[in-house]
């Protein structure tokens, strides 16, 4: 299986800078790879879909980049409900999986 | 607007079955296909596999196979998973989740989950 290993495990930023996130895959995905929101007792929501197309209500601040394997999703500026966890997800070979997360929390 | 609710918490005993239902609305039901994904508690997500609603047709992680069952009623617009021999590690929240579009794979959106214990 396609293994998505996120990094760093734990960002630790202040409301209005820049977060950067990784998503690195074990084999090629291509675009193929998604990233979802996750705040505590809720479920996922997702961001951006085919490594740059943002979600149907996603603000602007949220960017994603990248191909093969290697993938960056950005939040330009931090806004406070942006604290959360999260995921990328792979579409490119059976079975669908998942990085292990980066939680974003506040310094 | 597109809804997907789940049933309630369910506990269990090891070796027992569990069936978790997702009614959906809002929507075309046959119109996309629809996964299912745990999340153990305090840990990340896994993906078990999907049903396709017109045909009933499922494709499963092989991690699960043989132990997961997804069936769906398409007069009520509702999917169903189905795991048994059920162990303390399959202590998690369910979500189903509905392809953003047909058979594409990205999950949006998604059901609130539903919180199965295993515990003796």
């Amino acid at each position: 299986e396609n293994v998505l290993t996120q990094s760093p495990a734990t960002l630790s930023l202040s409301p209005g800078q820049r977060a950067t996130l990784s998503c690195r895959a074990s084999q090629s995905v291509s675009t193929y790879l998604a990233w979802y929101q996750q705040k505590p007792g809720q479920a996922p929501r997702l961001l951006i879909f085919d490594a740059s197309n943002r979600a149907s209500g996603i603000p602007a601040r949220f960017s994603g980049s990248g191909s093969g394997t290697d993938f960056t999703l950005t939040i330009s500026s931090l806004e406070p409900e942006d604290f959360a966890v999260y995921y990328c997800q792979q579409r490119n070979k059976w079975p669908l999986t998942f990085g292990g997360g980066t939680k974003v929390e506040i310094k | 607007q597109v809804q997907l609710v789940q049933s309630g918490a369910e506990v269990k005993k090891p070796g027992a079955s569990v069936k978790v239902s997702c009614k959906t609305s809002g929507y075309t039901f046959t119109d996309y296909y629809m996964h299912w994904v745990r999340q153990a508690p305090g840990h990340g997500l896994e993906w078990m596999g999907r049903i396709n609603p017109n045909t009933g047709d499922a494709n499963y992680a092989q991690k699960f196979q043989g132990r997961v069952t997804m069936t769906r009623v398409t007069s009520i617009t509702t999917a169903y998973m189905e795991l048994s021999s059920l162990r303390s590690d399959d202590t998690a929240v369910y979500y189903c989740a509905r392809d953003l579009h047909w058979a594409d794979n990205w999950f949006d959106p998604w059901g609130q989950g539903t919180l199965v214990t295993v515990s003796s």
